[in-house]
């Protein structure tokens, strides 16, 4: 399959707590892109991060990437009820390639 | 101050009854893209348009069409809805250029098919 793989695929927590999700991918890439959608509802962009990054900061997020492991992870610190969502990352320049995503819920 | 906008946001359409969606931007971006989202799946891009230029994803069915008649529109039309064509439609934007740019999604079309 050309999707990546996200882990896991489902996640609760309580609110305060952190939450992390991976994203796994086959191919080479320049960038990758971590989006949020709510249910039911269109996506949100989160983070893009590029291929010679290794790090990146966005409020609560932190999003790290491995090339020579293909991989990425998303970290949710200090995580809210209105942070529950699914999370998805997605490769390519123009036309995106989403991976399965993680379904994030966060107990209040 | 909507960037994005789909209409309807949910569409009853019968087996084989010819059905358009319609997708709006405001943000003068050069691209627009559809994606098929079915349910507890990942959105799946169907085709995008560059300008004028439209780009078919290789695996999308010939049943699904696009149309871009200025940079503020696009639609979607599905020519024979069948019942796997149940989900969410979801369109985009971005900017255009050589690097990767964030999309910017509607909140989608929920298409039932009866």
């Amino acid at each position: 399959s050309q999707q990546g793989e996200e882990d896991p695929q489902a996640l609760s927590i309580q609110e305060g707590e952190n939450a992390t999700m991976n994203c796994s991918y086959k191919t080479s890439i320049n960038n990758l892109q971590w989006y949020r959608q709510n249910s039911g509802r269109g996506l949100v962009h989160l983070i893009l991060i590029r291929s010679n990054e290794r790090e990146k900061h966005s409020g609560r997020l932190r999003v790290t990437l491995d090339t020579s492991k293909k991989s990425s992870s998303l970290l949710i610190t200090a995580s809210r009820a209105a942070d529950t969502a699914s999370y998805f990352c997605a490769r390519g320049r123009r036309a995106l390639t989403f991976g399965s995503g993680t379904r994030l819920q966060v107990q209040p | 101050d909507a960037m994005v906008i789909q209409n309807p946001r949910y569409q009853v359409t019968q087996f084989g009854k010819p059905v358009t969606l319609s997708c709006s931007q405001t943000l003068n971006h050069n691209v627009m893209y559809w994606y098929q989202q079915k349910s507890s799946q990942a959105p799946k891009l169907l085709f995008h348009y560059y300008d004028k230029d439209f780009n078919n994803e290789a695996d999308t069915p010939d049943n699904f069409q696009s149309r871009r008649p200025n940079t503020s529109f696009c639609f979607l039309d599905i020519r024979s809805p069948g019942l796997g064509d149940a989900a969410m439609y979801l369109c985009a934007t971005s900017r255009g250029g050589q690097g990767a740019y964030e999309q910017y999604f509607g909140p989608g079309t929920r298409l039932t098919v009866t």
